[in-house]
């Protein structure tokens, strides 16, 4: 079955460091572009994190710019978010997703979807 | 950045009711939009991509439209699993996504 497994989620104090780690399985993970949304109690989701297939290419949303840090290790199947300086706003519970492509006639292109999701990991950041 | 304003932001319907989202761009996109569901507790779901392409699984209720700026996700008559919260998300920036806000679907 393909499936994103996260983990790492914990209780940190404000100004601490967290590591969230996703393991990949049943599909050719180094051929995709991986992704953290994330989703703060009772709000709607937000795009934190992305990067491309060989890790070369990395991007953030403008409010974790410079404090997390996306990488990938296609070896072993895992993509992680390190997070450092961790705010009140940072609670949330954080998915890992799949950016999935196909061509569609819709856009005379490759167009991208996040098609497999992770059952998510709560980090809470308070004293 | 790409804003996606989605209305309403709740709804409330009854079973075999015809229900319509709208997702507005903040420029023009194409097509590069996508919806997906998301129940209590649990990670989202993909509907649809490319703004009208129906992600294998998903019930032929659930059809999208729209190109440019303004896109809907229609349900067309529905049923009791249904009942849960929609996000419209851009994809025409990919790396970079935005979701819209959300729009709850409540029993009436």
């Amino acid at each position: 079955e393909v499936q994103l497994v996260e983990s790492g989620g914990d209780l940190v104090q404000p100004g601490g460091s967290l590591r969230l780690s996703c393991s990949a399985s049943e599909f050719l993970f180094s051929h995709y572009l991986m992704t953290w949304v994330r989703q703060a109690p009772g709000k709607g989701l937000e795009w934190v994190a992305s990067i491309n297939a060989d890790g070369g290419e990395k991007n953030y949303v403008d409010s974790v710019k410079g404090r997390f840090a996306i990488s990938r290790d296609n070896a072993k199947k895992s993509v992680h978010l390190q997070m450092k300086s961790l705010r009140g706003e940072d609670t949330a519970t954080y998915y890992c997703a799949r950016a999935g492509s196909r061509y569609s006639s819709a856009v005379w292109g490759n167009t991208f979807y996040m098609d497999v999701w992770g059952k998510g990991t709560t980090v809470i950041v308070s004293s | 950045d790409i804003q996606m304003t989605q209305s309403p932001s709740s709804l409330s319907a009854s079973v075999g009711d015809r229900v319509t989202i709208t997702c507005r761009a903040g420029q023009s996109i194409s097509s590069h939009v996508n919806w997906y569901q998301q129940k209590p507790g649990k990670a989202p779901r993909l509907l649809i991509y490319a703004a009208s392409t129906l992600q294998s699984g998903v019930p032929s209720r659930f059809s999208g439209s729209g190109s440019g700026t303004d896109f809907t996700l229609t349900i067309s008559s529905l049923q009791p699993e249904d009942f849960a919260t929609y996000y419209c998300q851009q994809s025409f920036n990919t790396p970079l996504y935005t979701f819209g806000q959300g729009t709850k679907l409540e029993i009436k």
